[in-house]
């Protein structure tokens, strides 16, 4: 069965500083695809990224980054100088395809990212 | 700026009411699904649609939740009758997929508050 472990409930960091919100995830299908979502005060769920299990490139958006690594089935998220902004919960999430349900997202707990100046 | 919408935003009722919760996806979109948000189990999956057919509901409590979707436009999630259990946020989220080995990001709407007393 597919699982999202973030160990990290809660982090604080002081604006500018980096942070790396953890992923790790459990599959048993060698296709799938992992998420991150970000979850500010207001509620909504944000698309943040998507990266398939074939592709192990690293990816930079602006302040943003993600290390994905098979080997130890980790998909991780760094800010870069991090800003009062990014203060949200980050949702880690994974999907599988071979069950034939690409659709089907499970999420893992969330980080609670809280940036202060 | 096409976006999921959800309604009502706030649902406050009494044990045992009818609630119904409505969803517009965005347009062109071919799935779409329904998520509950708790604290104990956080993001769930409770049911999708393909082309307005039920794919899967297994997340779903049978006895009480129902989701249809009567048109492409329109995705209605109800409990009849509501329980303080089922206090939560519920998503709605939708996204264009192409068969079960292709995915594209889900989009989520704002989300239903719902509270039962």
């Amino acid at each position: 069965a597919q699982k999202v472990t973030q160990a990290q409930t809660e982090i604080s960091v002081v604006e500018k500083e980096d942070v790396t919100l953890d992923c790790v995830y459990e599959t048993r299908d060698t296709t799938y695809y992992l998420f991150w979502y970000k979850q500010p005060p207001s509620g909504e769920l944000v698309f943040l990224i998507r990266r398939n299990s074939f592709d192990e490139q690293n990816e930079i958006s602006g302040r943003y980054s993600w290390n994905f690594q098979k080997s130890t089935s980790s998909f991780n998220f760094t800010i870069t100088a991090s800003q009062v902004v990014d203060s949200a919960v980050y949702f880690c999430a994974l999907s599988e395809v071979s069950t034939g349900t690409a659709s089907k997202l499970t999420f893992g707990t969330g980080t609670r990212l809280q940036v202060t100046l | 700026d096409a976006r999921v919408t959800q309604t009502p935003r706030h649902k406050v009722t009494e044990m045992g009411q009818e609630v119904t919760m409505r969803c517009q996806p965005i347009l062109g979109h071919n799935t779409v699904f329904w998520y509950r948000q708790t604290m104990m189990q956080g993001l769930e999956l409770l049911a999708y649609f393909r082309n307005r057919a039920p794919l899967d509901d297994s997340g779903m409590p049978k006895d009480r939740f129902s989701a249809e979707m009567p048109d492409a436009t329109l995705a209605t999630l109800k409990i009849q009758p509501s329980e303080p259990r089922d206090s939560a946020v519920y998503f709605c989220a939708s996204g264009f997929l192409q068969g079960a080995a292709s995915y594209n990001e889900q989009f989520f709407g704002p989300g239903t508050r719902l509270t039962v007393l």
